[in-house]
């Protein structure tokens, strides 16, 4: 069985402030991918970022970077200089080959509220 | 915006009723994916769908059902609604180019069931 912990269920930092938010998983594949999407107050859920189980060179995308770690089963999201913007709610998921089955495992989400 | 088109925004229903949901998936891409959210359960994988047919199921009820059509639009169907189906649903889809690894989302339907 998958899980994805978010053990962080709110944050609130004030604009420009540093913020991680965390995220464990647990699969007993081999072969697996790890994602984030946000959840802004509008609704939609987007796309962020995806690893692969094979990759865990963290990656840096203007304000936010990853820190994917194997050996302690995390896949940690920095947003920098946070902005009001950013305020939303973050989700951590994990996919798994299952023959052509790919659906996602999501964590219960983590709601980053920046303060201006 | 995605490229995922989900109908209608918001819908509301009564207890016992029966809607569907649509959902267009972004061009080239054959998988559709259906996922509720709920304040209890989170947001649960429903049903997976690959070029017409169904490729897994997840947390569905016996009451829910979908299918893809062959342009490649998705519909689920919910029928004798209770007051707990109240969720948003989210349709995905994924590009097999890409090894249906990253899931794109539409913006969702509210349902809410009175």
């Amino acid at each position: 069985a998958q899980k994805v912990t978010q053990a962080q269920t709110e944050i609130s930092v004030v604009e420009k402030e540093d913020v991680t938010l965390d995220c464990v998983y647990e699969t007993r594949d081999t072969t697996y991918y790890l994602f984030w999407y946000k959840q802004p107050p509008s609704g939609e859920l987007v796309f962020l970022i995806r690893r692969n189980s094979f990759d865990e060179q963290n990656e840096i995308s203007g304000r936010y970077s990853w820190n994917f770690q194997k050996s302690t089963s995390s896949f940690n999201f920095t947003i920098t200089a946070s902005q009001v913007v950013d305020s939303a709610v973050y989700f951590c998921a994990l996919s798994a080959l299952r023959g052509s089955a790919r659906q996602l495992t999501f964590g219960s989400g983590t709601q980053l509220t920046v303060l201006p | 915006d995605s490229g995922v088109t989900q109908t209608p925004k918001h819908l509301i229903t009564a207890t016992g009723q029966r809607v569907t949901l649509r959902c267009s998936p972004r061009s080239g891409d054959l998988s559709v994916y259906w996922y509720q959210q709920s304040l209890d359960q989170g947001l649960q994988f429903l049903i997976q769908y690959y070029n017409g047919e169904e490729r897994a199921k997840g947390n569905i009820l016996e009451r829910f059902s979908a299918q893809q059509f062959p342009d490649l639009h998705s519909e689920l169907n919910l029928s004798s609604l209770e007051l707990g189906d109240s969720a948003l649903y989210f349709c995905a889809s994924s590009d097999p180019g890409g090894g249906l690894v990253t899931q794109y989302f539409g913006p969702g339907t509210r349902l809410t069931v009175l």
